[in-house]
């Protein structure tokens, strides 16, 4: 059965830092979107991806964050100067492109900053 | 406002037991989707059940249904014989509109555990 895959599925790094977490969505999907949760707390949305351009952010996902979809199989989340409280699991999540546009999630990038 | 409340932070059942957890929302889009999953403590968020806005009759997927009262704003999530795999965090999420493009607004969860 397909699924999304993300790597690293731990990564630690220093404050100041930029990271990059990658993302393979299923292969015939059209929507990517990037969640984070951190410890303890609910899911909380980042941005969405489609065409190749973003079609909605929260206000999370501000001037540190940025995404790409190099090719055609990967997708990327770029923080370019990480701070403490970046510290969460990241999701990758893409659908179908149909109703009932159910998410599937990828198993999640642990990310630590100190 | 939240837009998705999960009032019970967490809940115990009997293996073999029915178990029902709440899930209220909030929206004012006529078109609106909600969807669980379910967070083992491996982490990984897995699809569980979806309900449609305009949907008649209550989902079901096997052991899972989920009990939409529209006029209630709730959409509570029924596990029938339960098992002690089913010990878990589970999610109720809500999608506005209807393009896929719509991202998911999630609630607090609930943390399930099976007793044996």
């Amino acid at each position: 059965e397909p699924e999304v895959t993300q790597t690293p599925s731990h990564q630690v790094t220093q404050m100041g830092q930029e990271v990059i977490l990658r993302c393979v969505p299923i292969s015939n999907h059209l929507y990517f979107y990037w969640y984070r949760q951190i410890l303890g707390q609910k899911v909380e949305f980042l941005v969405s991806f489609y065409n190749n351009e973003i079609s909605e952010k929260s206000e999370i996902f501000d001037d540190q964050f940025s995404v790409e979809r190099p090719d055609g199989s990967n997708f990327t989340l770029k923080i370019r100067s990480t701070k403490l409280e970046d510290s969460a699991m990241y999701f990758c999540a893409s659908n179908s492109g149909t109703l009932p546009y159910e998410q599937y999630f990828g198993p999640g990038t642990r990310l630590t900053v100190t | 406002a939240q837009k998705i409340t999960q009032t019970q932070p967490g809940m115990f059942v009997q293996e073999k037991e029915a178990v029902t957890l709440d899930c209220t929302y909030d929206t004012s889009d006529p078109s609106y989707g909600l969807f669980w999953y379910k967070q083992p403590s491996s982490g990984e968020m897995i699809f569980l059940i979806y309900q449609g806005s305009y949907d008649q009759q209550n989902a079901t997927e096997g052991r899972y249904s989920l009990n939409f009262q529209k006029a209630r704003k709730s959409a509570n999530l029924v596990i029938s014989a339960s098992q002690l795999g089913d010990s878990a965090m589970y999610f109720c999420a809500m999608r506005e509109g209807t393009t896929g493009a719509n991202n998911l607004f999630f609630g607090t969860g609930t943390r399930l555990t099976v007793i044996p």
